[in-house]
């Protein structure tokens, strides 16, 4: 069974600082890598997607990596601001149809 | 562009009363369609997927079913709802091809009391 593991489980920094947030899977296969954001009481927000064949994916200040052969996937938030605050969870599918979640690292920056 | 609907936002059910939850999407066609849940505390747990019309795939055994009627509308179902229901249902769909991403709806919280 793939498993997908995110490492802080939570993260509390100030304000400017720049965040590091990984996902690591057991199941070198993987068809892409996605980040989504969620919000407290929302939906799932995609912030990135980076295809198996790709190093990595940016937009704006956000830069995600992947690491096929070493079963890793880091998301880099520059600049922290409050507003960046929120679950963030990586998935990918590592068959046809069923992607695979981490359990989130919980971001709070701090004003 | 294409968009994914999904209501209501909100339910409370007492115990033993049926659901439905609807999910459509916009601007695309013969969409894969996911429901997910979301238990409090815990990580998305996939419950059924959709590859086509009528075709529905089961992952886990459990009290509610979906249905694909037609091929933007995806919809969650139980005859008795039960306490252990209560949760997060997120919708999905994504293009057919591996190389599509995930888009998520924004949610229904159930509640059931």
């Amino acid at each position: 069974k793939q498993e997908v593991t995110q490492i802080p489980a939570a993260l509390s920094v100030p304000e400017g600082e720049n965040l590091v947030l990984n996902c690591s899977f057991t199941d070198s296969a993987i068809y892409n890598l996605q980040w989504f954001r969620q919000d407290p009481g929302k939906g799932l927000t995609s912030l990135l997607l980076i295809q198996s064949s790709q190093r990595e994916q940016t937009s704006g200040r956000l830069n995600a990596s992947l690491d096929k052969s070493s079963g890793r996937s880091t998301l880099y938030i520059a600049a922290s601001q409050p507003g960046d605050s929120a679950t963030y969870l990586c998935a990918g599918p590592f068959n046809d149809y069923k992607l695979s979640f981490g359990a989130g690292t919980t971001v709070t920056v701090r004003a | 562009s294409q968009t994914i609907h999904q209501w209501p936002a909100t339910l409370v059910q007492p115990v033993g009363s049926p659901l439905s939850l609807e999910c459509t999407v916009e601007g695309t066609s013969n969409p894969n369609l996911y429901w997910y849940r979301q238990a409090a505390g815990r990580g998305l747990q996939l419950l059924f997927y959709s590859v086509g019309i009528g075709q529905i795939s089961s992952e886990v055994p459990q009290n509610l079913s979906a249905s694909r009627p037609q091929d933007r509308q995806f919809i969650l179902s139980s005859k008795k709802l039960l306490l252990s229901d209560s949760g997060f249902y997120l919708c999905a769909w994504r293009g057919g091809g591996m190389l599509y991403g995930y888009t998520f709806g924004s949610g229904t919280r159930l509640t059931v009391v």
